[in-house]
């Protein structure tokens, strides 16, 4: 039973360059969270999608970043025009339903901005 | 809103020792409450949850942690540490707000331990 799957792992971009990151929730998951860590700071919220919806994006920068989980295929959290601000780990969780109170997290995409 | 603090950013123990993660929450509602591990380059593995009943709660790998309602804490404890347990541990509360439940996380507390 596979659990979230995050890819890629590791991402290099320069900066002014887009940066997309995947996440595949687990098996009969709808709902995806993507949390952003930036170094040494905890998690925080970014945008919470159901399959072709976002439910709360009040954590989003509000320039540069999105988000879409389309019917088909993994939740995608784009950037746009990445700045050096925009390294840290990204982390995606998946839930059952929308009352679900727990999340289960993938390993993260750590973005390196140079 | 509610808000989750962990005043040790870092907590060094020896090997063998006990050893005890603080966490202290405020929140207008109730909440249930998670602490969670994240080895290094890793995700967040779940350690234990408390959603209601016993104040007492057990995890994984021999921790565990107990609520306290009228201190708002949920501090994670463990008797008798080992090298693995070398880690970063975030404490979490989880919200309903619009609909759904909203988890909001500490800033993490590195625990190191000395062999």
């Amino acid at each position: 039973n596979a659990g979230v799957m995050q890819n890629p792992r590791h991402l290099v971009r320069r900066r002014g360059q887009e940066a997309r990151l995947r996440c595949s929730p687990m098996k009969g998951h709808s709902h995806v969270y993507w949390y952003r860590q930036l170094p040494e700071e905890g998690l925080k919220f970014m945008v919470y999608l159901q399959k072709e919806n976002i439910i709360d994006e009040s954590g989003m920068p509000k320039e540069r970043f999105s988000a879409e989980f389309p019917k088909e295929g993994p939740s995608i959290l784009r950037i746009q025009q990445v700045v050096r601000g925009d390294s840290a780990a990204y982390f995606c969780a998946s839930s059952q339903s929308r009352d679900s109170y727990e999340q289960y997290f993938g390993p993260g995409t750590r973005l390196t901005v140079t | 809103a509610q808000s989750v603090t962990q005043l040790d950013s870092q907590v060094p123990v020896f090997e063998e020792a006990p050893v005890e993660l603080r966490c202290n929450y405020s929140s207008s509602v109730s909440v249930y409450l998670f602490w969670y591990v994240q080895y290094p380059n890793q995700g967040l593995q779940l350690l234990l949850k408390y959603l209601s009943g016993s104040t007492l709660v057990k995890g994984i790998n021999g921790f565990e942690a107990e609520f306290n309602k009228s201190q708002t804490s949920f501090h994670l404890r463990k008797p008798s540490v080992h090298i693995s347990d070398t880690a970063e541990y975030f404490c979490a509360v989880s919200v309903p707000s619009g609909g759904y439940q909203k988890v909001t996380f500490g800033t993490g507390t590195k625990l190191q331990v000395i062999p």
